[in-house]
């Protein structure tokens, strides 16, 4: 099964605003929305949006997300030396029944 | 505390089994989505099964017939069946907790992950 598309790797400045994308098809991401995870390394991964734009308990506003069609967007903004971690989106496809995620990007905070 | 706590993973030959769990606390793995997730060391996220309140189950297709996904009310606790194992099959397992409705995707509690090496 195909998974989403995220760029492998983005870099911004301390402070600046970072948005990375994630795309799929009108099965999946145009679908059902999109959930946003986080991970550092060695640590599990944490949820920060879920159903596009939800946002758990304690996660920064500095994070919000956004959809046009079947591309999804994470936007962190006011980047700061914790944002540097791996970000992978997933959503449910409904054609496949299956969970799908992108192949992740790393962030980096230059 | 809400938590969820893997165990079984180790090291096992090419063709053999292995069986992971996942304890749940602090909440009950009946009334959520559970979730199994696995990542190759440097890689990135694969979902690997599912196991809804109702007792549907929903996993990725090229595992179907060689993972099982199972759940013992009483243990609180829900468990993965891998059989016929392979050197591909060699990552960290999580298991995961889908708040927010069946489709949500939100994983909200992970475990800290099991390891599974699958080596002569």
């Amino acid at each position: 099964q195909a998974g989403l598309t995220q760029p492998p790797a983005v870099s911004k400045g301390l402070g600046q605003t970072a948005t990375l994308t994630c795309t799929g098809n009108s099965s999946n991401v145009g679908n059902e929305g999109v959930a946003w995870l986080q991970q550092h390394q060695g640590h599990p991964p944490k949820l920060l949006l879920y159903r596009n734009s939800n946002r758990p308990s304690g996660i920064s506003e500095r994070l919000s997300a956004s959809r046009s069609v079947n591309t999804a967007s994470l936007t962190i903004t006011g980047l700061q030396p914790e944002d540097e971690a791996d970000y992978y989106c997933s959503a449910w496809d409904s054609s496949l029944r299956v969970w799908v995620f992108g192949g992740g990007t790393k962030l980096t905070v230059l | 505390e809400v938590q969820l706590v893997e165990s079984g993973g180790g090291l096992v030959q090419p063709g053999g089994s292995l069986r992971l769990s996942c304890a749940g606390s602090g909440f009950n793995v009946t009334d959520y989505d559970m979730h199994w997730v696995r990542q190759v060391t440097g890689k990135g996220l694969e979902w690997v099964s599912s196991l809804g309140p109702t007792g549907n189950t929903y996993s990725t297709e090229s595992l179907k017939g060689r993972f099982t996904i199972s759940r013992d009310n009483a243990a609180n606790s829900f468990y993965l069946q891998m059989d016929s194992l392979s050197v591909v099959d060699t990552a960290i397992y999580y298991c995961a907790r889908e708040s927010g409705g069946s489709g949500s995707g939100g994983f909200d509690v992970w475990g800290l992950g099991t390891m599974v090496t699958v080596s002569s």
